[in-house]
């Protein structure tokens, strides 16, 4: 079953706006970790932020932060003034807990295409 | 400099020709792990290692193997490939304590013929 669900295939923004990506997560446990990651199209997976399942503030790191919302287990991604270069696609990404047997895994979504414009 | 590297980068073979994708870490890290990209379905985890000879199945391990004989390395074999393989992998590690943190290789794109 799909353990991460990112319901935007794609989408635009214009340079300087504000965009939220939207990701929601499927777990039965109670501790467990959330991540983005940004895929430019050179390839590479670039590691942007991390929430705990525990952790009582949202997470920001610069201009991303993450609207975290546990009993709808939701775990956007908000990029603030966008600039051209954060056109990428981006992944929403979760670790299970240590008594689960998922420990080891990150499990993705099938990621978001952003494109910002000028 | 720190980093994980992947060899090679492009691959095109043949159905039913053995094949090792290389992956080496310099950073001693104990978590290592393989993942292939398709289309529409993002990342999915094909085997991971927590420490040496320790390795367990992802989520699609079927016509895949591993080996962890030494921290540094985690070579992703495909025995027999078949074109349904044909996909983009990446290595991962994480450093100890701190698996929530993956840095990721460069990515290795596969085409089987």
């Amino acid at each position: 079953a799909q353990k991460i669900t990112q319901t935007q295939p794609g989408m635009f923004v214009q340079e300087k706006e504000a965009v939220t990506l939207d990701c929601t997560y499927d777990t039965s446990d109670q501790s467990y970790g959330l991540f983005w990651y940004k895929q430019p199209s050179s390839g590479e997976m670039i590691f942007l932020i991390y929430q705990g399942s525990y952790d009582e503030q949202n997470a920001t790191e610069g201009r991303y932060s993450l609207n975290f919302q546990k009993a709808r287990k939701s775990a956007n991604l908000v990029i603030s003034a966008s600039q051209l270069g954060d056109s990428a696609m981006y992944f929403c990404a979760m670790r299970e807990g240590r008594k689960t047997d998922s420990w080891g895994k990150l499990q993705f979504g099938a990621g978001t295409q952003v494109v910002v414009t000028p | 400099e720190a980093q994980v590297t992947q060899n090679p980068r492009y691959l095109i073979t043949v159905t039913g020709k053995k094949l090792t994708v290389t992956c080496s870490q310099n950073m001693n890290h104990e978590y290592m792990s393989w993942y292939r990209q398709d289309p529409g379905l993002g990342l999915r985890q094909i085997y991971y290692s927590m420490n040496v000879e320790v390795t367990d199945k992802g989520d699609v391990p079927e016509g895949y193997k591993v080996s962890r004989k030494e921290k540094r390395n985690f070579p992703l074999i495909l025995e027999s490939p078949s074109p349904n393989q044909t996909s983009l992998y990446f290595c991962a590690s994480s450093p100890p304590g701190m698996v929530n943190i993956q840095y990721f290789g460069a990515g290795t794109r596969l085409s089987v013929l």
